[in-house]
């Protein structure tokens, strides 16, 4: 059962920020919220990860709400080579749950 | 270190046939999980396994089967092949030593049944 909830896809505009929201409103205290892209049928790519506090890498950034109910991840600078479907996953222990992902297209 | 890799690629097979396929983690991960990624139903958990053992299993029938070697290296069996086992199947691995828990995804294999 998929515990995150996104919207089915996003524009962008190339040069500009794009934010991608996630819910996650039934996530438990000791899980965590990870980012991962897939480009055309690869397999899927890490993004970040974070708990509770807000997260930044060379990638990426992770808002996560103080209720964490919910969370933002932002690409600074959108590419072309962005275009991907953007998957919020919520790891419970040792298993990670997909939700449908966000297809993100980033337009010249 | 070399990525997560999937043999084979690409596959066709028929209704009620089984097939085997190959994960090689990435070398000093112990932990390897497989996915079901199907245009209708997303990524969907199969099982992991940490150390030669099943720990976890998604909601998948009994005809789907895995198994981990003490090299770490892990396969996946579907008995019966049904139209609907087309997918792509993708293994991840991840190095629960450093508690990130950041899996690394192959290639996947695409197996289509006919």
């Amino acid at each position: 059962d998929a515990k995150t909830t996104q919207p089915t896809s996003m524009d962008c505009a190339e040069g500009r920020a794009a934010n991608l929201p996630c819910n996650h409103s039934t996530i438990s205290g000791n899980e965590y919220v990870y980012w991962y892209r897939q480009i055309h049928s690869q397999g899927p790519q890490y993004i970040i990860h974070g708990l509770k506090n807000n997260e930044t890498n060379e990638m990426a950034s992770l808002i996560i709400t103080e209720d964490r109910k919910s969370s933002t991840l932002i690409l600074p600078h959108a590419t072309l080579r962005d275009t991907a479907v953007y998957y919020c996953i919520v790891r419970a222990g040792n298993q990670f749950y997909f939700g449908t992902g966000t297809s993100l297209t980033v337009i010249p | 270190k070399a990525g997560v890799t999937q043999t084979p690629r690409y596959l066709i097979k028929t209704r009620g046939q089984q097939v085997t396929l190959s994960c090689s983690p990435i070398s000093g991960h112990r932990s390897v999980s497989w996915y079901q990624q199907t245009p209708g139903q997303g990524l969907q958990f199969l099982f992991e396994y940490f150390s030669e053992t099943q720990r976890n299993k998604g909601n998948f029938p009994g005809r789907f089967s895995g198994r981990q070697f003490s090299n770490s290296r892990s396969e996946m069996n579907v008995s019966t092949l049904e139209l609907g086992d087309s997918a792509l199947y993708l293994c991840a691995s991840f190095d629960v030593s450093w508690g990130s828990y950041e899996q690394y995804f192959g290639p996947g294999t695409r197996l289509t049944v006919t």
